[in-house]
């Protein structure tokens, strides 16, 4: 049963800590996208790659934030100093490129920071 | 530019009786995908069911199927014979070439299936 794998599923942090975030996306997807939810905001994308190359990172925090796929089968999105308000569900999802294809979301990581 | 909207924040429902929850959506893409998400309590995303602009059928999977009303630009789900596991969250998202063929969701509407 092929399922996206994030790693890790819970983690809580200290203000000013690395953390990072990994995800397994389903063998045979080339679209792998990292979303963010919070009660306040809702569900928001983050960033995406295609074939591993990034497409779109707008919603993404530049200046903490940063998101790679070192290779087809890992995408990493990392906080580096993270904060109180990064505490959230985040999610990683992967589907084919087209948008008539299904994208499946794994399980979530849910991020602390104290 | 993509745009989702869920009107119902929150809905109730008796076991056993159908629902419908609405969604609406704003596109220029004459191509798109409609996608139903369901969100339980333990957080994961699950996905229900899809409808392709140029699907001449509804789609329907099990106890759900999506009133696709393209003219109105409307993709409501309906779950028929709701269960106390039907309780959850529900996401409306659509998937386009004009959006960059990302996901956009709207910002759900939460279901309670009451005895």
């Amino acid at each position: 049963d092929a399922r996206v794998t994030q790693t890790p599923r819970h983690k809580v942090t200290e203000m000013g800590q690395e953390v990072t975030m990994r995800c397994q996306p389903i063998l045979g997807h080339n679209t792998v996208f990292w979303y963010r939810q919070t009660m306040m905001q809702g569900l928001e994308l983050l960033a995406y790659f295609r074939n591993r190359a990034p497409l779109d990172d707008s919603g993404m925090p530049k200046d903490r934030f940063s998101a790679e796929m070192p290779d087809a089968t890992l995408a990493t999105l990392k906080i580096q100093p993270s904060e109180p308000r990064d505490s959230a569900v985040y999610f990683c999802a992967s589907g084919a490129w087209t948008y008539g294809n299904t994208i499946y979301f794994g399980e979530g990581s849910w991020l602390t920071v104290v | 530019a993509q745009k989702i909207t869920q009107t119902q924040p929150g809905m109730f429902v008796q076991e056993k009786e159908a629902v419908t929850l609405d969604c609406t959506y704003d596109t220029s893409d004459p191509s798109y995908g409609l996608f139903w998400y369901k969100q339980p309590s333990s957080g994961e995303m699950i996905f229900l069911i899809y409808q392709g602009s140029y699907d001449q059928q509804n789609a329907t999977e099990g106890r759900y199927s999506l009133n696709f009303q393209k003219a109105r630009k409307s993709a409501n789900l309906v779950i028929s014979a709701s269960q106390l596991g039907d309780s959850a969250m529900y996401f409306c998202a659509m998937r386009g070439r004009g959006g960059g063929n990302k996901l956009t969701f709207g910002t759900g509407t939460q279901l309670k299936v009451e005895l």
